[in-house]
């Protein structure tokens, strides 16, 4: 079955300071990858996605995410955050094409603090 | 503007009661889901659907069920047979990549 593991609950970093979340997936074949930032009470918008191609793929708001076969990872990252990066990060693989099911299997989520 | 709108934003539920959350999309998007999630475990498959007039269980569907007799629209009843069902939903559309776009959310409170 695939899945995936965003390991950091909880991060905070300084305003100005670079940014990394880190994703590591399980996944029998090509992943679809992608990351998502979810503000308090909102819906999920889509920072970036990896399907095929360059593996240093740019995202929305400043952000980047490179996939790593080897190490079957897809983290995000950012040079300097700004306070309004504060909100959670998810994770996505998918979909399961042996099986039919498109949907799309979310890690835990990391949420990010950023201190002035 | 295209996108996906849910309602309502905030719901309350007696004990025993069934109440449905609607959901509708003007993407023109095939594919449509409905997610649980909960503080700290992330987003939770409920239902899915590809095609109008067929839908699959996710992860959770106990005490949950849909219907998709319109390509826009995607509605989830939370029967009372959910024995849990605080938490906020969101739902969900696609096109064939896969990227999926969000709704703002429903917060289902039991009281």
């Amino acid at each position: 079955a695939q899945s995936v593991t965003q390991p950091d609950i909880h991060i905070t970093v300084s305003e100005g300071a670079s940014l990394e979340l880190r994703c590591n997936y399980s996944y029998g074949a090509t992943p679809y990858l992608f990351w998502y930032v979810q503000s308090p009470g909102q819906g999920l918008q889509l920072l970036l996605k990896y399907f095929s191609g360059d593996t240093l793929v740019q995202g929305i708001k400043g952000f980047e995410a490179e996939f790593k076969r080897s190490q079957s990872s897809f983290n995000l990252r950012k040079p300097s955050v700004h306070w309004s990066d504060a909100a959670e990060y998810f994770c996505a693989v998918g979909p399961i094409m042996d099986t039919g099911r498109r949907a799309l299997t979310f890690g835990s989520g990391t949420r990010l603090q950023v201190q002035p | 503007d295209g996108g996906i709108t849910q309602s309502p934003k905030y719901l309350f539920r007696k004990e025993g009661q069934n109440v449905t959350l609607s959901c509708e999309q003007n993407l023109n998007h095939d594919a449509m889901y409905w997610y649980r999630q909960d503080p700290g475990q992330g987003l939770r498959l409920i239902y899915y659907s590809q095609i109008v007039n067929d839908f699959q269980k996710g992860d959770i569907a106990e005490g949950y069920s849909v219907s998709r007799e319109k390509k826009e629209s995607f509605p989830l009843t939370v029967t009372s047979a959910q024995k849990n069902p605080t938490a906020f939903y969101l739902c969900a559309s696609s096109s064939r990549n896969n990227e999926q776009f969000f709704g703002p959310g429903t917060r289902l409170t039991v009281l």
